[in-house]
């Protein structure tokens, strides 16, 4: 089956750090970029980092820059997401999406910064 | 980065009548392959966004043929030829064109 599983969100005090991780499976994972999108309470939809196929490319939105990490592991199937410096700004739903286009997306896993 | 800018922000819809969401992009979203990467998601409450649309006109397999989706440039537009309430949510546009890829702010759709 062609999928996305997220894993590793809880709930983590401010200043700490978080590792996500979005396992592939079903097809060609080097394929494709790679992207994490964020969706805050109630809120829209915030594409925050994104990898190409190889690793070459790699962008963070302003608002994570310097405190989160994009790493992809092609032999793994595997995305991954390093968050540092945790605020309560930074409290969502985290996806992984495959593509240009963001075809597939998966579940999400919830992240809740709060002391 | 490119702002993309949709509209309505909110959309009171009757059932079995149309729908109409706009989505304008500060700058071209023309790739230099010739190709037009804009895309259309809808996300059900309490459910993943799913894309609806690709390249501005292509539907996703397994979307309705209701869902229409068009423009080029900077403007485009996603219809919905007969809302159903399955179709209650909130729609992004996204461009692919451009790094970093952006979001519009969303459009929830909802039965009067």
């Amino acid at each position: 089956e062609v999928q996305l599983v997220e894993s590793g969100g809880g709930l983590v005090q401010p200043g700490g750090s978080l590792r996500l991780s979005c396992a592939a499976s079903g097809f060609s994972f080097s394929s494709y970029e790679m992207h994490w999108v964020r969706q805050p309470p109630g809120r829209g939809l915030e594409r925050i980092s994104s990898v190409g196929r190889g690793g070459d490319i790699i962008d963070y939105a302003d608002s994570v820059k310097g405190r989160f990490t994009i790493s992809r592991d092609n032999a793994k199937n595997s995305l991954y997401l390093q968050m540092n410096s945790l605020t309560a700004e930074d409290t969502a739903v985290y996806y992984c999406a495959r593509s240009r286009g963001l075809d597939l997306w998966g579940q999400g896993t919830r992240v809740t910064v709060s002391s | 980065d490119v702002v993309m800018t949709q509209s309505p922000l909110s959309l009171p819809v009757t059932l079995g009548q149309p729908a109409s969401i706009s989505c304008r992009s500060s700058q071209s979203l023309v790739h230099s392959d010739g190709n037009t990467y804009l895309n259309w998601f809808q996300q059900r409450p309490g459910q993943s966004p799913r894309r609806l649309i690709y390249k501005a006109s292509n539907r996703d397999s397994g979307v309705p043929d209701r869902f229409s989706g068009s423009g080029s440039g900077t403007d485009f537009t996603l219809k919905i030829s007969r809302v159903e309430a399955e179709d209650v949510g909130v729609y992004y546009c996204m461009q692919g064109s451009h790094w970093p890829r952006t979001f519009g702010q969303g459009t929830k759709v909802e039965v009067k």
